[in-house]
């Protein structure tokens, strides 16, 4: 089955630096890749997707890049501000299939 | 649009008794709705595949007279854990996914989240 590695765990940064997350996965026939916030106590959001035929996606402050040869991808936010602290997972799936999500990254951006 | 809503978002009970956690699709048919469990601090792990009409695909180590689903209508997916311990204790997620075809409102495959329910067996 897929399986998908997520690095860091944690990130800190400073408020208006860039954060960066990075996935890889194993499934070469994983298409879908999408990104999902979650504050606590709370279902994880759809931020960003992307799909095997693109390279890069971006919305706003927010980007994904997907090698599919290597077999990774990853999340940018730029400008970063407090209220983007909350954890970070990346997934992967097929086309009508389940997703497998990362482990997870808790993200702090210190005022 | 595309909004999951789950009842209740949190529960207590005892040992021994059962419990239903529903998840609705407001605004759209979910084909396909997934359950999730996710401890402190970890990521959501799959639990179970609920296609509309059909017996639901559960994951390995996932037992499924424990935790029975029932996806009835194209708008609700309940999931009944019965006879919980405290080792059930965890939070529960639902997700749906509209699969069929012609909508170009939303995404082929994307997931749309429910906001979790809180199940806490003392």
């Amino acid at each position: 089955g897929e399986n998908v590695e997520q690095h860091p765990s944690t990130l800190s940064v400073q408020e208006g630096d860039s954060a960066v997350i990075k996935c890889t996965y194993s499934d070469s026939a994983s298409n879908y890749f999408p990104w999902y916030k979650q504050e606590l106590g709370k279902g994880p959001q759809l931020i960003i997707d992307i799909r095997s035929n693109v390279g890069e996606k971006k919305d706003q402050r927010i980007a994904v890049t997907l090698n599919k040869t290597a077999k990774h991808f990853s999340l940018h936010i730029t400008e970063t501000q407090p209220e983007d602290s909350a954890v970070y997972f990346c997934a992967a799936g097929t086309n009508a299939g389940k997703s497998t999500f990362g482990d997870g990254t808790t993200l702090t951006v210190k005022p | 649009g595309a909004v999951v809503s789950q009842h209740p978002s949190w529960v207590i009970c005892k040992s021994g008794t059962s419990v239903k956690i529903e998840c609705r699709s407001l605004d759209f048919q979910a084909t396909t709705m997934f359950w999730y469990r996710q401890f402190p601090k970890q990521s959501l792990m799959l639990m179970a595949t609920s296609n509309e009409g059909s017996k639901a695909t559960y994951e390995q180590g996932v037992e499924k007279d424990k935790f029975l689903i029932n996806h009835a209508s194209l708008t609700l997916s309940t999931l009944t854990v019965t006879s919980a311990h405290p080792e059930d204790s965890s939070f529960y997620i639902c997700s749906a996914r509209d699969s069929s075809s012609g909508r170009g409102k939303l995404s082929y495959n994307e997931q749309f989240f429910g906001p979790g329910t809180r199940l806490t067996v003392l």
